[in-house]
């Protein structure tokens, strides 16, 4: 079956600081990946996203690159700020079927 | 604007009732999808629907039932079989087919059974 694992939170960051949130996942066939991003009370919004092996992601600063061989999908950011605090989810698509990561929640102090 | 609107956005309800809440969609998207979210659990898919008058349980339907008479709505109705209804309920649509398509979530509800 399809799973993904991603590192448990919370993260607390600094301004500025580097973020990186693990993420690999479990699949057969060859999935989609994504990050999705929920800020506060608010639904998902998709943040990035990486339909092949080796395809890079990016947006807003975030970077993210699908590596069959380790089955991961990391997500990146050099330089986090405060607007960035939201729960961060790690999504496959697979046969039509979305799975999701528990999420993790990170807060970036001014 | 297109998008995907969910209401109400709070929803209070006695234990034995049922409660349906609400999903319409103008995007003209032909899937529809409802995901339960619990703290520290992620997402996870009740029941989805590819095309109107269809639709499939999806990992944890039990309790819950759905509609597709129209293809803008997608309404859920958590029954009173539910244990434990308590949760923040998102909505999503994309394309649909097998192909990749993108989902789209609504704002949400959450729902707290008194």
């Amino acid at each position: 079956g399809n799973s993904v694992t991603q590192m448990e939170g919370p993260v607390t960051l600094s301004e500025e600081a580097f973020l990186t949130i693990n993420c690999t996942y479990t699949a057969t066939g060859y999935p989609s990946l994504f990050w999705y991003v929920q800020y506060p009370g608010e639904g998902l919004q998709l943040l990035l996203k990486a339909t092949k092996a080796d395809d890079k992601g990016s947006n807003k600063g975030f970077e993210a690159t699908y590596r069959k061989e380790t089955t991961s999908f990391h997500l990146e950011k050099g330089s986090v700020q405060v607007s960035d605090s939201a729960v961060y989810f790690c999504a496959l698509l697979n046969d039509y079927k979305l799975s999701f990561g528990a999420g993790t929640t990170v807060t970036v102090r001014a | 604007d297109g998008g995907i609107t969910q209401s109400p956005k709070y929803l209070f309800r006695k234990e034995g009732q049922n409660v349906t809440l609400s999903c319409e969609q103008n995007l003209n998207h032909d899937a529809m999808y409802w995901y339960r979210q619990d703290p520290g659990q992620g997402l996870r898919l009740i029941y989805y629907s590819q095309i109107v008058n269809d639709f499939q349980k999806g990992d944890i339907a039990e309790g819950y039932s759905v509609s597709r008479e129209k293809k803008e709505s997608f309404p859920l109705t958590v029954t009173s079989a539910q244990k434990n209804p308590t949760a923040f309920y998102l909505c999503a649509s994309d394309l649909g087919g097998r192909a990749y398509n993108e989902q789209f979530f609504g704002p949400g509800t959450r729902l707290t059974v008194l």
